[in-house]
């Protein structure tokens, strides 16, 4: 068990461009979380997944943001034509079916628009 | 919903000294309640968590936190810290309910420990 990875670690693209980062959790957790984290504020929770199932979504994923795991293992977290205010540190997390939430976290995905 | 305060957003003390950490919740259900640690450049850490039972919660790295519900506060406290607590640290609450998902998390509180 490697934990919960997610590539790229740092990603600079200019404002307009998409980016996509993956995210590869714990094999045996189910449970499949994105947040976002910008400078100086706790993690925000953007969407969570039941294995392929998107279950819950919140409004700071707007339409530009969307997020898959089409084979209930690895997630995808896609934003279209990036705004300088997306620039943020973008956070997967994986936890076990059943029982208490107890969020893993990877390293995060350094996102910064120009 | 659940949300969190942590009323220090720095907290500076020097080596070997105590420290304290404040949190406090909101939340209309039972919650359970987590600390966890973000070095530089790096994802979070889990510390400790409250699910149920004993008020009082050990952790890893001589962090223990306490549970006070009439005070709705989870508190992080450690005896004697070293320059390598030196971090941020987030509060998190989540509903205890089946359904809750998320993780409500604080604006955090920087540690710099001075030596």
């Amino acid at each position: 068990d490697t934990g919960v990875s997610q590539d790229p670690r740092h990603k600079i693209t200019k404002r307009g461009q998409n980016v996509t980062f993956r995210c590869d959790p714990i094999s045996e957790h189910n449970r499949l979380y994105w947040y976002r984290q910008t400078l100086g504020q706790g993690p925000e929770f953007l969407t969570y997944f039941q294995n392929e199932a998107q279950l819950e979504k919140s409004r700071l994923l707007s339409d530009r943001f969307s997020a898959e795991r089409p084979k209930g293992s690895f997630s995808t977290l896609e934003i279209q034509r990036t705004e300088q205010g997306d620039s943020a540190m973008y956070l997967c997390a994986s936890s076990p079916r059943f029982g208490a939430n107890v969020l893993t976290f990877g390293a995060g995905s350094r996102l910064t628009v120009l | 919903a659940q949300s969190v305060t942590q009323l220090d957003s720095q907290v500076p003390v020097f080596e070997e000294a105590p420290v304290e950490l404040r949190c406090n919740y909101s939340s209309s259900v039972s919650v359970y309640l987590f600390w966890y640690v973000q070095y530089p450049n790096q994802g979070l850490q889990l510390l400790l968590k409250y699910l149920s039972g004993s008020t009082l919660v050990k952790g890893i790295n001589g962090f223990e936190a306490e549970f006070n519900k009439s005070q709705t506060s989870f508190h992080l406290r450690k005896p004697s810290v070293h320059i390598s607590d030196t971090a941020e640290y987030f509060c998190a609450v989540s509903g205890s309910k089946s359904g809750a998902n998320n993780l409500f998390f604080g604006t955090g509180t920087r540690l710099t420990v001075i030596p």
